[in-house]
């Protein structure tokens, strides 16, 4: 079955940069169509997709925030990374990691248990 | 970028009940919108794809309907279990949005 699991820090402070990392499992980012995206919800609030990639190296960010986030695959270690540069307390959320399973539906059929990044000095 | 807009934010419904969340689009989207439901510490959980495509497992008191910018997520018969918030999300054009949500409450 189809798992993804999130890891990086839990507290950064501000100007920072986050690096979180997706570890999944039971399908490949090899395959034609398959992507993996990031998502994140703020406490209390609604969902905000970020970025994806996909198997052919495709990458798209949010357009809000796409001078600070990169996205980049390692099929071999079957895990994605996302960073997002210069860090702020509104950046404080649950960030989750996705499987998205043709190229550009945009839907979200797996996702990961999700981690709390907490922005603070 | 597309707007979604839930509607009501929240509700109380008693077990048994037929619970209808609606879902706008701020311009056509086909039917290219999703409902997910959440739990409390709990990651979204994908119920409906296509306006009205049912997700294998999910029970069949779900159901979606819906076309163009009006949707809704309707549940036939409320179960104790069914208490979380949902979230609409349109992915029918690039950056894919999602509503505020709807917290549903048992009353």
């Amino acid at each position: 079955q189809i798992t993804l699991k999130e890891s990086g820090p839990t507290l950064v402070k501000p100007t920072q940069t986050l690096t979180l990392t997706c570890t999944f499992s039971g399908f490949s980012l090899n395959s034609r169509g398959v992507g993996v995206g990031w998502i994140r919800q703020p406490p209390g609030k609604a969902l905000e997709w970020l970025a994806l990639i996909y198997w052919n190296d495709d990458k798209r960010y949010s357009p809000s925030l796409k001078s600070r986030l990169t996205i980049a695959k390692d099929t071999s270690k079957n895990q994605v990374v996302l960073t997002m540069t210069n860090m702020d307390p509104v950046d404080t959320a649950t960030y989750y990691c996705a499987h998205s399973l043709q190229y550009f539906d945009w839907i979200f059929a797996h996702w990961g248990q999700g981690t709390l990044v907490t922005v603070s000095s | 970028d597309i707007q979604m807009t839930q509607s009501p934010s929240s509700l109380s419904a008693s077990v048994g009940d037929r619970v209808t969340i609606t879902c706008r689009a701020s311009q056509t989207i086909s039917s290219y919108l999703n409902w997910y439901q959440q739990k409390p510490g709990k990651a979204p959980k994908l119920l409906i794809s296509a306006a009205s495509s049912l997700q294998s497992g999910v029970p069949s008191r779900f159901s979606g309907s819906g076309s163009g910018t009006e949707f809704s997520l309707t549940i036939s018969s409320l179960q104790p279990e069914d208490s979380a918030t949902y979230y609409c999300q349109q992915s029918y054009r690039f950056p894919p949005t999602f509503g505020q949500g709807t917290r549903l409450e048992i009353k």
